[in-house]
């Protein structure tokens, strides 16, 4: 069946400017990931979703950063005045249920804030 | 706190073995083994957890000292495919389905 999808696979904008990254789970999978991967480093949570609901926002860096589930499937991870510190790949996983373990991630958003 | 993971990198000949470790400063709930290649996404090798219960690849084995708070992924007779970074991700709370904390990675290379 279908992985996790991610959309556009590369955006390029200008600092400032508010980008939206979308997030398509494996079909039936209730639980949510978002994380970022800098260059040599590991993925970096922000946030995940059981549902519609955010289970836990804490990662997200700052209140520039938000991210949405309306209606339990697809998520948008959207980011407002963009830095060149935002610069990064955004992953987005998903898994089956609470406590199903296995996180299938996504080939990734790669974002450049010039 | 982010799991520290070693080595950081190793080189090995094709067939042989590899340890990586990985060790955090927190009690453990779960932990979770990711490969990735360059350029792609990681991809699913095992998950640990508290109490003993194992889910991964028939190929792939990995330990899980509760105790001390370490987790050792063990690779034999290592395969070219096997090349690329290995993460462990980390649960600290109790939900099985948390966000991950991931350590650095150790790049694994393997020559023929």
């Amino acid at each position: 069946g279908a992985g996790v999808s991610q959309t556009p696979s590369n955006k390029v904008t200008e600092k400032g400017k508010y980008v939206e990254l979308r997030c398509d789970p494996i079909s039936g999978h209730t639980a949510l990931y978002w994380y970022r991967q800098s260059l040599g480093q590991g993925p970096e949570f922000l946030i995940y979703f059981q549902g519609t609901g955010a289970a836990d926002d804490s990662g997200l860096p700052n209140d520039r950063f938000f991210a949405v589930r309306p209606e339990g499937s697809v998520s948008t991870l959207k980011i407002q005045r963009t830095e060149r510190g935002d610069s990064a790949v955004y992953l987005c996983a998903s898994s089956y249920s609470l406590g199903s373990g296995e996180q299938f991630f996504g080939p990734g958003t790669r974002l450049t804030v010039l | 706190q982010q799991p520290v993971q070693s080595p950081q990198a190793v080189i090995l000949r094709e067939g042989e073995d590899a340890v990586i470790n990985c060790s955090s400063s927190k009690a453990l709930y779960s932990v979770h083994w990711y490969r990735q290649k360059h350029g792609e996404a990681p991809v699913f090798l095992m998950i640990l957890l508290k109490g003993g219960e194992q889910k991964g690849h028939e190929k792939i084995s990995a330990s899980f000292n509760e105790k001390k708070q370490q987790s050792s992924l063990y690779l034999t007779a290592s395969q070219l495919s096997y090349s690329g970074t290995y993460f462990c991700g980390t649960v600290t709370s109790g939900g099985g389905a948390d966000g991950l904390t991931f350590g650095k990675g150790t790049h694994l290379i393997i020559q023929p």
